[in-house]
């Protein structure tokens, strides 16, 4: 089965210090691979994906993600955590099969900054 | 114009009430979605149209009824629901196998 896993509920960092939010896929194929943050009573905000290409995404608000084939992972990183970065981060993968609409989601990550 | 709006934001309603969710996006994706959130957990897919067709349909109760009246509009169609229902009913449209556009959705509550 399919799946994306996000093996930290919770993720503490103090302001300043880097940031890693960790996403690995069970996905067969070349999967599109996205991470989205969600604020409080917001809808999913589109951060940054990966397609094919270099394997270091760079995306919004000083996001990036690094990609690894072999690790089947596609981890979230900042190299300076700010306090406004504190939501809930999904990870998200869209199978390569073609004519299909599902986007399979991890279980999300929430992102604490600490001042 | 890179916006998906919904309406209305939030909406109480008794369990034998009919409503009706709304979603608009004018960015010409042919991919539009209805997704069932609750609290601290990843969207759950409900429905998929395509090109203005019903693509998918995940086993939702017949109590929630989609409608895609042109390729900018999306309707969800609320009626008989259960207090389990509450939740954030978000909206999300896409082109191709791209990322996907949220709505700031709609927070049901179901007495």
């Amino acid at each position: 089965a399919q799946s994306v896993a996000q093996p930290e509920d919770q993720v503490n960092v103090a302001e300043g210090n880097p940031l890693t939010v960790k996403c690995t896929y069970s996905v067969s194929g070349n999967p599109y691979l996205f991470w989205y943050v969600q604020y409080p009573n917001r809808g999913l905000q589109f951060l940054l994906k990966y397609i094919t290409g270099d394997n270091l995404v760079k995306g919004s608000y000083g996001f990036e993600a690094e990609f690894n084939k072999s690790q089947t992972s596609f981890h979230l990183k900042k190299p300076s955590a700010l306090v406004s970065d504190s939501a809930l981060y999904f990870c998200a993968v869209r199978p390569p099969t073609s004519g299909t609409y599902k986007y399979i989601f991890g279980t999300g990550t929430r992102l604490k900054v600490l001042a | 114009d890179t916006e998906v709006t919904q309406t209305p934001k939030h909406l109480v309603m008794g369990m034998t009430n009919k409503k009706s969710l709304k979603c608009e996006q004018h960015m010409g994706h042919r991919a539009m979605y209805w997704y069932k959130q609750k609290a601290k957990k990843p969207p759950e897919l409900m429905f998929v149209y395509s090109y203005e067709k019903l693509s998918i349909n995940e086993s939702v109760p017949s109590r929630f009824s989609p409608e895609c009246p042109n390729s900018s509009l999306l309707n969800l169609h609320l009626h008989a629901l259960q207090p389990e229902d509450s939740a954030l009913y978000l909206c999300a449209s896409s082109q191709g196998r791209d990322e996907q556009f949220f709505g700031p959705g709609t927070r049901l509550t179901v007495l």
